[in-house]
């Protein structure tokens, strides 16, 4: 059975550092990308990049990029999202997906359950 | 402001149908699949349709997905109390480079 399992909630100050962490469970890691995507308190969707853990290939949305890192230690089949200065407007919940990248296809079969960020003084 | 968008909200009656729009451009749902989630309240999105209109495996036949031009619909036929969530609609932004969602949907059954 195909699972992703996610690190537990975070509460942090800002301008504190912080990496949240998405485990595979049932399928070939390294063989599928995985997204972020972010949702913030009463609010929708939105899609903040991806990683292919086989080579480590990332692609950020243009909202996103340079403001949060994403990495994968194939070796122990886990994706991470990473922020070196936490800002108040960071927090929301935050999933890991599996995506299915074919060309104009793309699309989550699989999602972790979520981390609930709070970052408040 | 989402680049695809849904209603707010729709609601319907208990055994009745309901259809939710996704409106986008040609850089978008034009030319890209359209996926479908579900998301029930306090859990995580749940894959619903992608490619347009293919269910994965344990999707009901009550959900159904089209696409027309710059534009997808999703149908939910049989309402149950059990459909209350919000529903979201996806495909990539070749302009964008990146993935785009609806601003999700209300269904509300009544």
């Amino acid at each position: 059975e195909v699972q992703l399992v996610q690190s537990g909630g975070e509460v942090k100050k800002p301008g504190e550092s912080l990496k949240i962490s998405c485990k595979g469970f049932g399928y070939s890691f390294t063989s599928y990308w995985i997204a972020w995507v972010r949702q913030m308190p009463g609010k929708g969707l939105e899609w903040m990049g991806i990683i292919y853990p086989g080579d480590s290939d990332t692609r950020y949305s243009p909202s996103f990029q340079g403001q949060v890192t994403i990495s994968a230690d194939k070796s122990i089949s886990t994706a991470y999202l990473q922020w070196s200065s936490l800002k108040a407007s960071d927090t929301a919940m935050y999933y890991c997906a599996r995506q299915i990248a074919a060309a104009g296809g793309d699309y989550f079969d699989y999602w972790g359950q979520g981390t609930l960020v709070t970052v408040s003084s | 402001q989402s680049v695809l968008t849904q209603p707010p909200s729709v609601s319907a009656a208990p055994g009745q149908k309901v259809t939710i729009s996704c409106s986008g451009s040609s850089s978008n749902i034009g030319n890209n699949y359209v996926s479908w989630y579900q998301q029930l309240p306090g859990t995580a999105p749940k894959l619903l349709i992608y490619d347009n209109n293919k269910r994965p495996s344990g999707i009901p036949d009550r959900f159904s997905g089209s696409k027309s031009g710059t534009s997808a619909t999703l149908g939910i036929t049989g309402l149950q109390t059990g459909d209350e969530a919000d529903y979201y609609c996806g495909t990539w932004d070749s302009s964008l480079s990146a993935l785009v969602f609806g601003g999700g949907t209300k269904l509300t059954v009544l």
